[in-house]
């Protein structure tokens, strides 16, 4: 299967730093890419859609001027947790949308986020 | 967005095979059925698709009846590695976008 890599695996950050997760697909381009959201022992959640060259779209719930994402090329999507506090400690996850006769999306392996 | 049913857990021994049977009643037309594969502080992995009747690949099989309401997902001879947690997920085609449901936690043992 195609190839999702996210940067860092883990991060820990004191509260009101900002952080950067990266995404990026290998071996395809992925003009859409997904960030989801998962707490301890629950499912993921869709945070927002990622188009290349386009604005996010962002679930609701999710604040815009808090996780800003940028997806500059068809293989990089960046999130930007801004101003971090402890309750945005979470495992962070993106994917990308491999798009065929089948639309199937590839996951990063994660990012797991502890805030100070 | 068709929601789907999954059983909370199965247990099952090293060996045996795994039926998950997943519901999908709302299922659209144009919508794919797909599972992941998802261990603890890991991404879920993608598994299998398909749209109806079986579908196999080197892990697992998926069948589809023809109402296409229900899907089953089948893993011949489960070892202890394949203990996860298991999403049955509908794409939306239109959207894209992937729903995650509580998926189903798989112990094996041994």
């Amino acid at each position: 299967g195609a190839v999702v890599s996210q940067h860092p695996s883990r991060v820990i950050c004191k509260s009101g730093t900002s952080v950067k997760i990266e995404c990026r697909s290998l071996d395809f381009q992925a003009t859409t890419m997904f960030w989801y959201r998962q707490f301890p022992k629950q499912s993921l959640m869709l945070m927002a859609t990622s188009n290349e060259g386009s604005k996010a779209t962002y679930e609701q719930g999710v604040e815009k001027d808090k996780f800003l994402i940028n997806h500059a090329s068809l293989t990089l999507s960046t999130l930007t947790v801004t101003s971090a506090h402890p309750e945005d400690s979470s495992f962070y996850i993106c994917s990308g949308l491999y798009s065929g006769v089948k639309n199937i999306q590839y996951f990063g392996a994660g990012t797991r986020l502890s805030v100070l | 967005l068709a929601k789907t049913t999954q059983p909370i857990s199965m247990d099952s021994y090293e060996g045996q095979e795994v039926n998950i049977t997943c519901s999908h009643n709302n299922i659209a037309t144009n919508d794919y059925i797909t599972w992941y594969q998802q261990f603890p502080s890991q991404g879920p992995r993608f598994i299998i698709q398909g749209y109806k009747t079986k579908v196999t690949n080197e892990v697992a099989s998926l069948f589809i009846p023809a109402d296409r309401k229900s899907s089953t997902l089948s893993l011949p001879r489960v070892s202890l590695s394949d203990t996860a947690v298991y999403y049955c997920l509908v794409m939306d085609t239109g959207r894209r976008a992937l729903t995650f449901g509580s998926g189903t936690r798989l112990q094996v043992q041994p």
